[in-house]
């Protein structure tokens, strides 16, 4: 199996640009997707993939991915965005099996 | 439209068994892998395990097995999540979601809207 790592919480003024990060091994070898959760929201995907974008889901959000670390950032924050953010990828085990990060809650200020 | 619609909230004691469904529609529901995502309260999202329905193909987190039992119909596109015996600390809000592989990424792309499980005495 593997782990991911984000940090617990990030913060934003409104309107700047900031980045939420996801560490693993199983990174240097698999994508990792990404997911907002708004309270009392089932998760909805917003990046997956080197850096594609599901219809719907605005082009302020991009992601990135070097060596271990994935990153999902969003460029001109929005007070909508306010959320939590989960990465999401396959574990290193090669049996199709996947992991979450511990998720990130973002605040928009 | 793709979708998921998983069954309502169940309230269970200790000890009792529960089987909760998510009914697919609007694909082909025997193409996509279907995975169970545990989210207990205030906590983050936590992955369970994944059924191909097509062949019934099925992988477990190594944190969940043993624990829960995850099958599918294909005939009725639906799959399931079970317990033979409840636990207090199995108290969760549970999602399915659609695995969409392809060569741009994996990624779980279609949600159902939760079945909160609550097992209390």
């Amino acid at each position: 199996s593997s782990e991911l790592t984000q940090d617990p919480a990030v913060s934003v003024a409104l309107g700047q640009t900031v980045r939420i990060t996801c560490q693993g091994d199983s990174l240097r070898s698999y994508y990792a997707s990404w997911y907002q959760q708004k309270p009392g929201q089932a998760p909805v995907l917003v990046i997956y993939g080197k850096n594609n974008r599901p219809s719907g889901i605005p082009d302020r959000f991009s992601g990135s991915s070097s060596g271990n670390t994935a990153s999902l950032t969003i460029t001109g924050a929005q007070a909508e965005d306010e959320a939590d953010y989960y990465c999401n990828s396959r574990d290193s085990s090669g049996n199709h099996l996947g992991v979450f990060g511990g998720g990130t809650k973002l605040t928009v200020l | 439209e793709v979708q998921l619609v998983q069954s309502g909230a169940e309230v269970k004691k200790p000890g009792e068994s529960l089987k909760i469904s998510c009914k697919g529609s609007g694909y082909s529901f025997t193409s996509y892998w279907i995975g169970w995502v545990r989210q207990m309260p205030g906590k983050g999202l936590e992955w369970m395990g994944i059924i191909y329905p097509g062949d019934s193909d099925t992988r477990y987190s190594p944190s969940f097995q043993g624990q829960v039992t995850i099958s599918a119909d294909k005939s009725i596109s639906t799959a399931y999540l079970q317990w033979s015996s409840l636990k207090a600390s199995d108290t969760a809000m549970y999602y399915c979601a659609r695995h969409n592989s392809g060569y741009l990424g994996d990624a779980f792309d279609i949600w159902g809207q939760g079945t909160m499980v609550t097992v209390s005495s």
